[in-house]
């Protein structure tokens, strides 16, 4: 089955470590997206990415790092120069309808606590 | 003035009545609209997206787009439990690099 998948599920952190969220779709989409969302809020965007070798800062983007090398793969990289990382980290994928609308699927997510 | 504004509720709904959840944006230029559908601790999923004036309908679910008026509504008819969740809004701007702007969500409590 096609999708998006996440990993890992839940990472722990200390202050001062850089981690890598790793996103993987075989949706074969064009578009992937990183999205934060914390408790009892919506999605912020992170990062985004519209072709391989391209992307662009979202609302957020300070203290995150992207890569797009390969279409299938969009990991994110939570630098110790994010102040506040705990959050919910949704990444997503879209291939325009045919009605020319920007659907997003989702991947399951990946929950980070720094410790 | 945030880009797109829901009212967080919690709104209390009984079993097998409407749920009515409004969404106001910002930016004349958007140009299609989303709603999504998360539960505690889960990704969202996508309920219905419209982008013409007006209805459209998807089984229980209606969207309702005013473009003048800048809002888009959803429309939940015979709620059931399993519709507790946060319901998301979301919008399109084309010319905004096609990216999604969400808005806070909006938390249902269908109470059987």
């Amino acid at each position: 089955d096609g999708g998006i998948t996440q990993s890992p599920k839940y990472l722990f952190r200390k202050e001062g470590q850089n981690v890598t969220l790793s996103c993987e779709q075989n949706l074969n989409h064009d578009a992937m997206y990183w999205y934060r969302q914390d408790p009892g809020q919506g999605l912020r965007l992170i990062y985004y990415s519209q072709i391989v070798n391209d992307f662009q800062k979202g609302d957020i983007a300070e203290g995150y790092s992207v890569s797009r090398e390969k279409k299938e793969s969009f990991p994110l990289t939570v630098t110790s120069a994010q102040k506040n990382p705990t959050a919910f980290y949704l990444c997503a994928s879209s291939q325009h309808s045919g009605s020319g609308a920007n659907v997003l699927t989702f991947g399951a997510g990946s929950r980070l606590t720094v410790l | 003035q945030k880009e797109v504004e829901q009212n967080s509720g919690p709104l209390s709904v009984p079993e097998g009545a409407i749920a009515s959840l409004n969404c106001t944006y910002s930016d004349r230029g958007s140009q299609s609209f989303f709603w999504y559908r998360q539960y505690s601790g889960k990704s969202p999923e996508l309920i219905m997206f419209i982008y013409s004036n007006g209805d459209k309908e998807d089984g229980r679910f209606t969207a309702q787009l005013n473009k003048a008026s800048q809002y888009v509504s959803l429309l939940i008819r015979d709620s059931q439990p399993s519709d507790s969740a946060t319901y998301l809004c979301a919008v399109n701007h084309k010319a905004a690099g096609n990216k999604l702007t969400f808005g806070g969500g909006t938390r249902v409590l269908v109470k059987p």
